[in-house]
């Protein structure tokens, strides 16, 4: 089966850096994304990572460790309208390609 | 281009009353889902195809039937509602896996009630 685990919640200020963790299992991994969602709105796509290593994407990156079954999101110089949900989710092909979500981590950023 | 659409966004009904949620993508994605988002459990999957006339379950199928009879819409049906189908419903779409850039894009979500 497939289980993936994140901090419920997670509280930063403006203008700090936050790191929010992921840990997974899974039979078939095929990538692990990140997404955002503000509340009442729908996810929308922030980074996907499929081999080790770091990518970067602005104030964004994201890590992974296969080996480990670990991810994190790294949000830089934080800002007000970075508080959100960020779901993390793991592409499965033993799971028909399909993607299994975490609970989220809501985060709030404080001024 | 508008993406991935649902209606209703709102919806109220009582026990035993049915409904269909409609999902239309304009992306010529191959592959379509129905999710459900509860408080504290993440979005769990429902049912979802990789193709027009084809449909298979997820995570959480009972209660909900599901038709793709054209390839850019996606009904999701409850045949007789139940408290416990209280949720935001997602649809969303995507390509076939198998390149970076194909990440699933989602739908505004339908707000349900079901009294």
């Amino acid at each position: 089966g497939q289980n993936i685990d994140q901090p419920t919640e997670m509280t930063a200020t403006e203008g700090a850096i936050v790191q929010i963790n992921c840990t997974y299992q899974t039979s078939g991994f095929n990538g692990l994304f990140w997404y955002q969602q503000h509340a009442g709105e729908a996810p929308t796509f922030l980074s996907y990572n499929v081999l080790d290593g770091l990518e970067e994407k602005g104030r964004f990156s994201s890590f992974l460790s296969r080996s480990k079954g670990y991810s994190y999101l790294l949000l830089k110089e934080l800002q007000m309208k970075d508080s959100a949900s960020y779901l993390c989710a793991v592409r499965d092909d033993n799971y028909g390609q399909n993607f299994v979500f975490g609970p989220g981590t809501r985060l709030s950023v404080l001024p | 281009n508008a993406g991935v659409t649902q209606t209703p966004k709102f919806r109220v009904l009582k026990t035993g009353q049915s409904m269909t949620l409609l999902c239309a993508q304009d992306m010529n994605h191959e592959y379509m889902y129905w999710y459900r988002q509860d408080p504290g459990m993440g979005l769990r999957l429902i049912h979802y195809s990789v193709g027009e006339g084809t449909t298979a379950k997820g995570e959480v199928p009972d209660g909900y039937n599901v038709s793709r009879l054209k390839k850019q819409n996606f009904l999701l049906g409850l045949e007789s509602a139940a408290p416990s189908q209280t949720s935001v419903y997602f649809c969303a779409s995507s390509y076939p896996s198998g390149t970076p850039t194909d990440t699933q894009y989602f739908g505004p979500g339908t707000r349900l009630t079901v009294l």
